[in-house]
């Protein structure tokens, strides 16, 4: 079975500062990973995924992430974050069984 | 063209009360995941739906929760006999199975007193 571990659970950040959002998975078999972001008082939005192909997956709102086999992550990086990246972010993995399996969450805080 | 749908959006409830949670999916989506978020966590897969079957159900936590889709379209997360851990938040998702991508709900907050 997959599982995933967001080794952070709150990130705080100044505004323009670059972030990473670390998340690691398990799973024998071949996976789909994703991110979601969980703005306040909100349902959840896929920011980006992986499938397959390149390891490096761009996203929405100027995020992206790469796919490490070896080191089995996944990693979120923004090069500059701002106020509006304030919110909770949730990686998760998928096998081919169709189901999806969320880390705990990374709540990032963006501070001016 | 809309998105998931539930309701009710807010549910309070007595403890000992069954309650029945609904999904309204993207249509043409032939899957269809029920999880289970409590404050602080990500979501919990609970079971889903490919079309009518219910595909896994591994995640349901004991036999007083229970689902259907029996149409292949919406669906309802009924619990029984509710007790106050159960209080959370429940969220639904629909995909075209091919990709995966799974397009959510904005929830069911459940509150057993």
């Amino acid at each position: 079975a997959q599982s995933v571990t967001q080794l952070d659970s709150q990130v705080p950040v100044f505004e323009e500062a670059p972030v990473e959002l670390r998340c690691n998975y398990s799973s024998s078999v071949s996976v789909y990973l994703f991110w979601y972001v969980q703005y306040p008082n909100q349902g959840l939005q896929l920011l980006l995924k992986y499938l397959s192909g390149s390891t490096l997956v761009k996203g929405i709102n100027g995020f992206e992430a790469e796919f490490n086999k070896s080191q089995t992550s996944f990693h979120l990086r923004k090069p500059s974050v701002h106020i509006s990246d304030t919110a909770e972010y949730f990686c998760a993995v998928s096998d081919n069984n169709n189901d999806m399996r969320f880390g705990a969450g990374t709540r990032l805080t963006v501070k001016p | 063209g809309a998105g998931v749908s539930q309701s009710p959006r807010y549910k309070v409830t007595k403890r000992g009360q069954d309650v029945a949670l609904r999904c309204d999916p993207i249509s043409g989506h032939v899957s269809l995941y029920w999880y289970r978020q409590a404050l602080g966590q990500g979501p919990e897969f609970l079971t889903y739906f490919n079309y009518e079957a219910q595909q896994d159900k591994s995640g349901l936590p004991n036999d007083r929760f229970s689902a259907e889709r029996p149409e292949g379209s919406i669906s309802t997360l009924t619990i029984q006999r509710t007790e106050q851990r159960d209080s959370a938040m429940y969220r639904c998702a629909s995909s075209l199975a091919v990709t995966q991508e799974q397009y959510f709900g904005p929830g069911t907050r459940l509150t057993v007193t």
